[in-house]
């Protein structure tokens, strides 16, 4: 079974430039999250989609931030424009239902 | 708010046990989980706990929970060199759609 899949796993830009994350969960996960890592940092949730609606986004910070997931599967998560406090990774996971995060390798942002 | 609390290093000799502890808010936790964090990769479920539960043994780790002090440890018996990660404690519950929380993580050193 092909686990959570996230791209690009590297990238570095200068602030106030944009920057979009994918994901693509375990097929027929219902619930996708995306969470950020902040070195040092236990993961914080930003978003989590149940199949294509949102079920909590309190998280965002929406001024910059926005994420969906298009037919209930993929999943793209931006930043515009990026701060210097946006340097971290990017984790996405999925999960069948309440329980198990199923997390892929993530996404380290470099913001200079 | 939820919150997850654990310290943030442990260092132990090869063949010792280790025991990482935490601390959480939310008594209507459901599950309470250990994930494990090896370099450059994303969080793996290594065991979890019900809420109804007070211990729970899977070959060398065990999980011990007490509720009334919202107070959960994990026990690596024979702590070996592959074992040194980051292990993050988090709880998973009901309130407004399900949400898992994360501790900061624990470093663990395992010294051969």
């Amino acid at each position: 079974e092909a686990g959570v899949a996230q791209s690009p796993r590297y990238k570095i830009i200068e602030k106030r430039q944009s920057v979009a994350f994918w994901c693509n969960p375990i097929s027929g996960h219902a619930t996708l999250y995306w969470y950020q890592q902040i070195l040092g940092q236990g993961p914080k949730l930003l978003i989590q989609f149940q199949n294509n609606g949102v079920v909590d986004d309190s998280q965002l910070p929406k001024d910059r931030f926005s994420a969906e997931r298009l037919k209930g599967v993929d999943s793209t998560l931006k930043i515009q424009p990026a701060k210097l406090e946006d340097s971290a990774v990017y984790l996405c996971a999925s999960s069948l239902a309440a329980g198990e995060l199923f997390f892929g390798e993530g996404s380290r942002l470099t913001v200079l | 708010g939820e919150d997850v609390e654990q310290s943030l290093f442990l260092s132990v000799r090869e063949g010792d046990s280790s025991v990482i502890n935490c601390t959480y808010t939310d008594s209507s936790s459901t599950y309470l989980y250990w994930y494990k964090q090896e370099p450059g990769a994303g969080l793996q479920l290594l065991t979890y706990i019900f809420s109804n539960m007070d211990m729970k043994q899977d070959q060398r780790l065990t999980v011990l929970l007490n509720k009334k002090d919202k107070h959960l440890s994990l026990r690596i018996a024979d702590t070996q060199t592959g074992d040194s990660a980051i292990y993050f404690c988090a709880e998973g519950g009901h309130t407004g759609g399900f949400k898992t929380i994360f501790g900061a993580g624990t470093r663990l050193f395992v010294k051969a």
